[in-house]
């Protein structure tokens, strides 16, 4: 079975870009959640859906971060104007249902210049 | 709110021998989920194991077993018969129940000396 599939795997790109990352969950699940890792700030979530609706995005820094479920099998991070600071990894877990384990994408590495 | 705790920044151990990852959290929940997540150097996060805190009995994984500690917060990760292949960023997160939101720890990057 494909697990969480992330795109895409590496971006670069300029300050004032708006970046766009996508992430498809394991068929079935039920809850997507997006993180971020930073050597600062380690792992933290950002946003989580249940059934496609967001729950919680208490974990969204600032208003030029945005997340969209449209359907259960596609999410987008979408970041405008993207800054310096935005550089990370950006994970993308799904999970079966609410206390299911989460089941992590590979990641996109994303860089701003 | 909660707080998760991993005091080993790294940790190194030889090949074939056994280590102990710790791992103190913060809750005044008394039902939640406990997990160990490895992520090696490319960079996928991989469940390790799950301890659910109103089981008594430690959870165990093939090579991989916790001791849960619940009175104390704690919860080690014991990793027995050490491969290269155990070499990673191992995080200790929580899961509460009532929502879905996992705390992550710091991490403890673990080295297996060939």
């Amino acid at each position: 079975d494909a697990g969480v599939i992330q795109s895409p795997r590496h971006e670069v790109t300029e300050m004032g870009q708006e970046v766009t990352l996508r992430c498809k969950p394991i068929s079935g699940h039920n809850s997507l959640f997006w993180y971020r890792q930073t050597m600062m700030r380690g792992l933290e979530l950002l946003i989580y859906f249940n059934n496609n609706v967001p729950i919680d995005d208490s974990g969204m820094p600032e208003d030029r971060f945005s997340a969209k479920m449209p359907n259960a099998s596609f999410s987008t991070l979408k970041i405008q104007p993207s800054e310096p600071r935005d550089s990370a990894v950006y994970f993308c877990a799904s999970s079966l249902a609410t206390l299911s384990p989460q089941h992590f994408g590979d990641g996109t590495r994303l860089s701003i210049l | 709110a909660q707080t998760v705790t991993q005091s080993q920044p790294e940790m190194s151990v030889q090949e074939a021998e056994t280590v102990t990852l710790s791992c103190t959290y913060d809750t005044s929940e008394s039902d939640y989920y406990l997990f160990w997540y490895k992520q090696p150097p490319s960079r996928q996060m991989i469940l390790v194991i799950r301890q659910e805190a109103y089981k008594q009995q430690n959870a165990t994984e093939n090579r991989f077993s916790v001791n849960f500690q619940k009175a104390a917060k704690s919860f080690s990760l014991k990793i027995s018969d050490s491969q290269l292949g155990d070499a990673a960023m191992y995080f200790c997160a929580y899961l509460n129940f009532g929502n879905e939101k996992l705390t992550f720890g710091t991490g403890t990057r673990l080295t297996i000396i060939p």
